[in-house]
Order: structure tokens, then sequence, then C-alpha cells
């Protein structure tokens, strides 16, 4: 299995809203609702910020919005933050399957 | 609070064996199944392996299969990964993970630990 497809980099002003796609196939992304992302800092841990496509964890600002049509899935950050500069990973798994990693995106806040 | 703390990461050479292990507090340790997942430096996130609550079943990624082994003692609220015949491919930070269901597996990733660094090299 490949991993998924997600840009290398996207940037964004103060305010303004991004999207980070995340590109995968009819049996991983395009074929289940199992799809998550993960925001990581410099010399942190990741963080789970989307679960089952749409649904956020408790704690996680709702500036964080992610949907999925067909095969792609995506991550739409609102109201942009200097905070959210970070990398963004997406995730993939067909039910009770092991999970695949899109390659990371960079998020640079100008 | 949920933690976890891996240890055991260093230098090792090429075909030798490295133990990591995790210690959990914060939550029922033996209700969640756990993972560990890795990153090399400067790169992305990579599925490793997975082990169910009771320690009864047992996942690993092709890349790993064979040589690594994950086991879990809940009565120590431990993980652990054991690593044989490293490659040098397998430098990486790894990371041990928290599944977000209780008594299942959804492969979502909701805690994890600050990582430990295995290089391979000699």
């Amino acid at each position: 299995q490949s991993a998924l497809t997600q840009p290398a980099s996207v940037s964004g002003s103060p305010g303004q809203s991004i999207t980070i796609s995340c590109s995968g196939i009819s049996s991983d992304v395009g074929g289940y609702s199992y799809v998550s992302w993960y925001r990581q800092h410099p010399g942190k841990a990741p963080k789970l910020i989307i679960y089952d496509v749409t649904n956020r964890p408790f704690g996680v600002s709702n500036r964080f919005t992610g949907s999925k049509s067909g095969n792609t899935a995506s991550l739409t950050i609102s109201g942009l933050q200097a905070e959210d500069e970070a990398d963004y990973y997406c995730s993939s798994s067909a039910s009770s399957s092991t999970p695949l990693f899109g390659g990371g995106t960079k998020l640079t806040v100008l | 609070e949920v933690q976890l703390v891996e240890s055991g990461g260093g230098l090792v050479q090429p075909g030798r064996s490295l133990r990591l292990s995790c210690a959990a507090s914060g939550f029922t340790f033996n209700d969640y199944t756990m993972h560990w997942v890795r990153q090399a430096p400067g790169k992305g996130l990579e599925w490793v392996s997975t082990v169910s609550w009771n320690g009864g079943n047992t996942d690993y990624a092709d890349s790993v299969k064979g040589r690594f082994t994950i086991s879990r003692d809940n009565a120590k609220n431990s993980l652990y990964l054991q690593m044989n015949s490293l490659r040098a491919e397998d430098t990486a930070f790894y990371y041990c993970a928290k599944d977000r269901v209780g008594g299942g597996v959804d492969y979502y990733f909701d805690s994890w630990g600050q990582g430990t660094l295995v290089t391979v090299s000699s």
C-alpha cells in the first residue's frame, strides 16, 4: 500500500482559511469513513485533531473542520493563528485494518 | 491526565537488538489497544505495530514483520517493542500511542508519548 498524498506545503495569513487535501484510493480514503488528521509542532509528538472524517476530539478548536469527497479527504483551518504553524498528517484505514499516513503538509502562517 | 513515557532508545549497530518500553499512567491501561508509530528524522509518520488490550492480538507493518515483537504487561502498565535484526532504515523516533476507544481498536491515536530515538549505525 502506498502512502496517502498530501501537498508538501501550504501557507496563509492570520485570520484566513486554508485547506489541506489528502488523496487516497477507493480501498482506503474513498471506501471508508476512517480518516483522521494530526498536527505536529517541531520537536513535539503528533496530536489527534480530527477522526472519523469530521469529528473533533474533546478540547480541539472548532476552527478545524474535516470533510471527504470521493477518494480525497480535506482539513480546513479557519481563522488562522500563529500557533497553527505546524506539520499536518492525514491517516486512513479500512475497517479494522492497519493505518496509512500521508506524507505530511507543512503549514506556514505568513 | 494520560501520560506515556518511552525509554530504551539509543545508538545500535546494524543487525543488533534493542527493546523499547513505554510506561503508561492516567488511564486504565488494560482497557486499551496500544500502538507503536515511528518517524524517521525529518520524515513522515509510519505505523509500526499494534497490540490488543489483553495482548492476545498483534499486528505489524510489513517493514518490521518477523523482526519486531510488540508486547504488554498490564500489571506494570507497560508496553514494549522488541526490535531484532535492526537496519539503518529503522532509524527513527519511536512513539508509543494509545488507541482512542476502550475495548476495541479504531487506529486513532489520541495520546502519544514524547518519543525515543533509535539510531541504527555502525
